[in-house]
């Protein structure tokens, strides 16, 4: 059974600090892995999406890397900025299931 | 484009009582999921719609029912509520069982 964890479930960092957040799953048979933001109550914003061929995926200040064989994802975000601060969730897709398993997430509070 | 879009935004009902939830896609997508999220929690996949079909379900009761329409919008039923349905609803689209999936800003149940 996939089972994903996020590690830290939270931080909190100056402005202008560099971060690192950590995703780990169980089932190296991942179809995709996609990484979203999630604001208070609000719904899921999609961040990155890395394929299982891919190796990393980069979106502006973030970066999305993926090794599948460990079972291992980071999100780096440079030069983090206050609005950056929301939940940040992990999500596999098996492919064969077609649903998202997520992890709890990351919270990310960035002080100005 | 309107991506995907959810109502009732909230919701509050008694235990016993019956609700229905509602999903427009994105424009082009075929597929719809639903999610469950309790507070502090990840997403928790409920089930995926294709086709006007079923394709799959995640590990909840019978109470929780849905429906997919011809225009693939998405209705999501939950009977005999119960306090610990309350939660916020998510629902997904994509095109395809495998692809990206994006989300709508959910629907916050509250069961009293």
């Amino acid at each position: 059974k996939q089972e994903v964890t996020q590690i830290p479930a939270a931080l909190s960092v100056p402005e202008g600090e560099n971060l690192v957040l950590n995703c780990s799953f169980t089932d190296s048979a991942i179809y995709n892995l996609q990484w979203f933001r999630q604001d208070p109550g609000k719904g899921l914003t999609s961040l990155l999406l890395i394929q299982s061929s891919q190796r990393e995926q980069t979106s502006g200040r973030l970066n999305a890397s993926l090794d599948k064989s460990s079972g291992r994802s980071t999100l780096y975000i440079a030069a983090s900025q206050p609005g950056d601060s929301a939940t940040y969730l992990c999500a596999v897709n098996g492919g064969s299931q077609g649903n998202l398993i997520f992890g709890k997430g990351t919270k990310l509070s960035v002080k100005p | 484009d309107a991506g995907v879009t959810q109502s009732p935004t909230h919701l509050i009902k008694t235990r016993g009582q019956q609700v229905t939830l509602r999903c427009s896609p994105k424009s082009g997508h075929d597929t719809v999921s639903w999610y469950q999220q309790a507070l502090g929690q990840g997403p928790q996949f409920i089930f995926q719609y294709y086709e006007e079909e079923e394709r799959q379900r995640g590990n909840f009761p019978d109470r929780f029912s849905g429906h997919q329409f011809p225009n693939y919008s998405s209705e999501l039923n939950v009977n005999a509520l119960l306090l610990g349905d309350s939660a916020l609803y998510l629902c997904a689209s994509s095109l395809g069982q495998g692809d990206e999936q994006f989300f709508g800003p959910g629907t916050r149940l509250t069961v009293l």
